[in-house]
Order: structure tokens, then C-alpha cells, then sequence
């Protein structure tokens, strides 16, 4: 069954550092977006991509944040300088399309900025 | 803005009896209705979904039930088994521009006592 890769699984990055998170969405999928998770909270939209550029994006989604599809395969969010308030669980996901769809998600990126 | 709201955060149930997870929702442009369950360090996966049009839609031991009235949407759970135990979260979802954009709540932590 098709899949959406993440990696790397778990990351450790001091505040300011810079973190690129990268996704393989399923092949025929259209639409990709990446949704984080702060332990104990809820899942959190970030930011839709479709068509090489964003569709929607967050609040949480600000100037420190950006994504890319640089290959045509991979889908990469980076935080050009992290915060303790980033550590979270990262979830990518992708659907094909509109209508009734279904967004598949990845095994998300832990992400602990210390 | 919580448009996807799960108010129950945790559930205990004795194997083989019912399993009820609800969720309410505020946005009547939601047409799409999704329950993901979710293991800890892994990502979201696909349970069941059901459409603005449709009230019941079953899968095996899985039936969601909408009550658009209602604003309220719920997953049953019949016979619950041991291996059920995990995070449930509903999402709605909602044509935005050239897609589809999906709210989630904040999880119903279920666990099937044996």
C-alpha cells in the first residue's frame, strides 16, 4: 500500500538552528500539507501546497516557516530559526485531490528544540 | 477557533461492549467527515469516513453516524477489542479554493480494557 515517507524520524536542534523536514507524499497525490502536534495538544494545521505553490496556510505558519517541492518527489518544510515552542511532532500528508478524499499522513518528525 | 470539537479527551471500555467516540462540529461548509485512529510515535491513519449527504456509512465494526441538524458526528465501535486502544480524532473537511481543507479535533484517547 502506497505510503507517505518522512525523515528523519527524530531530530535535536539548538534554538536558532535551522531544521529542514522532508516527505516522499504518494505519488499520484496532488496536494500536500504538513500539520504539527505539540505533546498533550492537538493536531494543528500548518500549510497546504498544491500546484507548486502554497494554498493555504496558518497562523502558526509564519515567516519563519517555508515549504518546498524542490524534485517533483519531495515535499520540505524548514524553520529557518527554531524556537522551544517548535518542538512538536510533524505530520505530513497528501490526498489526491478534491471531493471526497482522504489525507494520508506520514509517521510525522519529532522535532525537540533545546 | 475550534471548528472540530471532540469534548471527551479520554474513554475506558470493557472489551466486546460499545465503543461511542463523539465530535461536533460548527462549520456547515464541512461536506466530508473523517475519524483517523492514531498510535503514539506514529502517524494519523484512516478509519472511516462519511459524507455531508449520507447519515450512516458502516465499515466491519466501525459505523459513523452524522447528525447534520445536530452539527454531530459520532464513531461506533462494536465489538471494542484490546487492539483498539488508541487516539481517535475527527476531521471535517471543506472545499477551500482549488481543494479540500481539513479541520481536526483534539482527540479522544479510547482504551479497551480486556
Amino acid at each position: 500500500e502506497p505510503e507517505v515517507t518522512q525523515t528523519p524520524s527524530h531530530q535535536v536542534t539548538q534554538m536558532g538552528q535551522e531544521v529542514i523536514l522532508r516527505c516522499v507524499p504518494i505519488s499520484n497525490h496532488l496536494y500536500f500539507y504538513w500539520y504539527r502536534q505539540i505533546l498533550g495538544q492537538k493536531v494543528e494545521f500548518l500549510v497546504s501546497f498544491y500546484n507548486n505553490e502554497i494554498s493555504e496556510k496558518s497562523e502558526i505558519f509564519d515567516d519563519q516557516f517555508s515549504v518546498e517541492r524542490p524534485d517533483g518527489s519531495n515535499f520540505t518544510l524548514k524553520i529557518r530559526s527554531t524556537k522551544l515552542e517548535d518542538s512538536a511532532m510533524y505530520f505530513c500528508a497528501s490526498s489526491r485531490g478534491t471531493g471526497a478524499n482522504v489525507l494520508t499522513f506520514g509517521a510525522g518528525s519529532r522535532l525537540t528544540v533545546l | 477557533d475550534q471548528q472540530v470539537k471532540q469534548n471527551s479527551p479520554s474513554l475506558s471500555v470493557q472489551e466486546g461492549r460499545i465503543s461511542i467516540l463523539n465530535c461536533d462540529y460548527t462549520n456547515s461548509m464541512f461536506d466530508y467527515f473523517l475519524w483517523y485512529k492514531k498510535y503514539p510515535a506514529e502517524g494519523p491513519t484512516f478509519l472511516i469516513s462519511i459524507s455531508s449527504i449520507k447519515d450512516k456509512n458502516e465499515d466491519g465494526r466501525f459505523t459513523v453516524f452524522l447528525n447534520k441538524s445536530a452539527k454531530h458526528l459520532s464513531l461506533h465501535i462494536v465489538p471494542s477489542q484490546p487492539g483498539d486502544s488508541a487516539v481517535y480524532f475527527c476531521a471535517a473537511s471543506a472545499r477551500i479554493g482549488t481543494g479540500n481543507q481539513f479541520y481536526f479535533g483534539t482527540g479522544t484517547s479510547l482504551t479497551v480494557i480486556p
